[in-house]
């Protein structure tokens, strides 16, 4: 079993529809979560961190379940702009940083 | 504040040859990383220092790729010999520190082994 798993998508949604992302991870002693935004031929960039309450960043809300071990990442009012891959990032102890293979979002006129 | 500074940015070699790639992290990040990216794929962790030592380096082929970062600030990633399937973008990335953070990256290096 994979690490860090993400549905590959593509997800190809319309302007102004929601989508949503998750994300299982395997080791449940991980501390902290992350998801990244890359773009095309781009590196990684933080988008947000999540937190056990959950936390919410404009239209971008991250949700963690310990119990399960998975996170997700929900995407309301998608604007074209929001099309790149989002991946999935656990800390797996030391600050090691373990990636998803990553979810391709396409936003459509 | 400057970012993590990576070169070069694109290298084409042929296949046996040797590569070497440099980092230099953001300043006074104690925390590097060394990434793979495939095509399609996420990034990979190869190597992880924190400060000049070791943290992780379990998935780093041990027997053609090598890092360093002896004085604990910029790195260098070597591969030799090169072979087709290390065709990939190489990312470097740091942290300012060990436990629950958030890496920043450079722009990578975008090796192609012909």
């Amino acid at each position: 079993r994979k690490e860090v798993e993400q549905d590959p998508g593509p997800f190809n949604v319309p302007e102004g529809a929601t989508v949503a992302f998750n994300c299982t991870y395997s080791n449940s002693a991980s501390q902290s979560f992350f998801w990244y935004r890359q773009d095309c031929r781009k590196e990684p960039k933080l988008l947000m961190s999540v937190y056990s309450s959950g936390n919410e960043d404009g239209r971008f809300t991250a949700q963690l379940n310990r119990a399960s071990q998975y996170i997700s990442l929900l995407i309301r009012d998608s604007k074209l702009s929001d099309s790149a891959t989002y991946l999935c990032v656990v800390n797996g102890g030391y600050n090691k940083l373990i990636f998803g293979a990553g979810t391709r979002l396409a936003v459509h006129p | 504040e400057a970012g993590v500074a990576q070169s070069p940015r694109y290298k084409i070699i042929e296949k046996r040859q040797s590569v070497a790639f440099w980092c230099n992290p953001i300043s006074g990040h104690a925390t590097l990383y060394w990434y793979q990216q495939i095509l399609g794929q996420g990034p990979k962790l190869l190597i992880q220092f924190q400060n000049n030592g070791v943290v992780d380096d379990s998935q780093l082929p041990k027997d053609r790729f090598s890092a360093e970062r002896l004085k604990g600030v910029d790195s260098t990633l070597k591969i030799q010999p090169a072979k087709l399937e290390d065709s990939a973008v190489y990312l470097c990335a740091s942290s300012p520190r060990i436990s629950n953070t958030e890496a920043f990256f450079g722009q990578g290096t975008r090796l192609t082994v012909v």
